[in-house]
């Protein structure tokens, strides 16, 4: 993988529902894994930054887990609520640049 | 409190003028980016800078140009050499560390750039 992937494109899920996504990344020259989180209308906000494989993060509800050797990382959010209603990109950061991934756009309706 | 103000918030723009999209931080980061945004597509870099009076191109920089006089501002001016210049513009700073090697972007709120 050449580029950053994020998987599904979009994603609507009710109130209390658990969801995860994918971020796939070039599993050479790896440096770190940030994750952001990008409401509407708002400037994206760091959430996650990740360097060493098996890593694993959490903030509140939202979790994160990276896998360097086969170049991925895990977001998850337990129990969405509305507020969490946002685009998730990930970005991942090799020797000499920061390439973003085109986001996950979650939706959780009440 | 520190940030940055990117302006204006919305710009349209007819065809053959060049407009500039202002970005401002008071983070006193040394990097500064330039990002462009177009529907299911990931940010793609148009220009950075790591010191004043200093920049490089990104993926995308043909049809933009941009200036460091000072570490707080990096405008962006699109030109009428840019064929498809309508998308969302983001700005971002980051500091350095001595490798230079960068840690987390800090993010404007973008400029929505339509050309009429």
């Amino acid at each position: 993988i050449l580029n950053v992937e994020q998987s599904p494109q979009s994603l609507h899920v009710q109130e209390g529902d658990s969801t995860n996504f994918t971020c796939s990344f070039p599993s050479s020259n790896f440096y770190a894994l940030h994750w952001y989180r990008w409401e509407t209308a708002k400037s994206p906000e760091a959430l996650f930054v990740m360097t060493l494989n098996g890593d694993e993060k959490k903030k509140g509800r939202i979790s994160a887990t990276l896998n360097t050797k086969e170049g991925y990382s895990y977001l998850y959010i337990k129990g969405s609520q509305p507020e969490d209603s946002a685009t998730y990109l990930c970005a991942f950061r090799g020797n000499n640049d920061m390439r973003f991934g085109a986001g996950t756009r979650l939706t959780v309706k009440p | 409190d520190g940030g940055i103000t990117q302006s204006p918030k919305y710009l349209f723009r007819k065809e053959g003028q060049n407009v500039t999209l202002s970005c401002e931080q008071n983070l006193n980061h040394d990097a500064m980016y330039w990002y462009r945004q177009d529907p299911g597509q990931g940010l793609r870099l148009i220009y950075y800078s790591q010191i004043v009076n200093d920049f490089q191109k990104g993926d995308i920089a043909e049809g933009y140009s941009v200036s460091r006089e000072k570490k707080e501002s990096f405008p962006l001016t699109v030109t009428s050499a840019q064929k498809n210049p309508t998308a969302f513009y983001l700005c971002a700073s980051s500091i350095l560390r001595a490798s230079g090697a960068n840690y987390g972007y800090t993010f404007g709120s973008g400029t929505r750039l339509t050309v009429v």
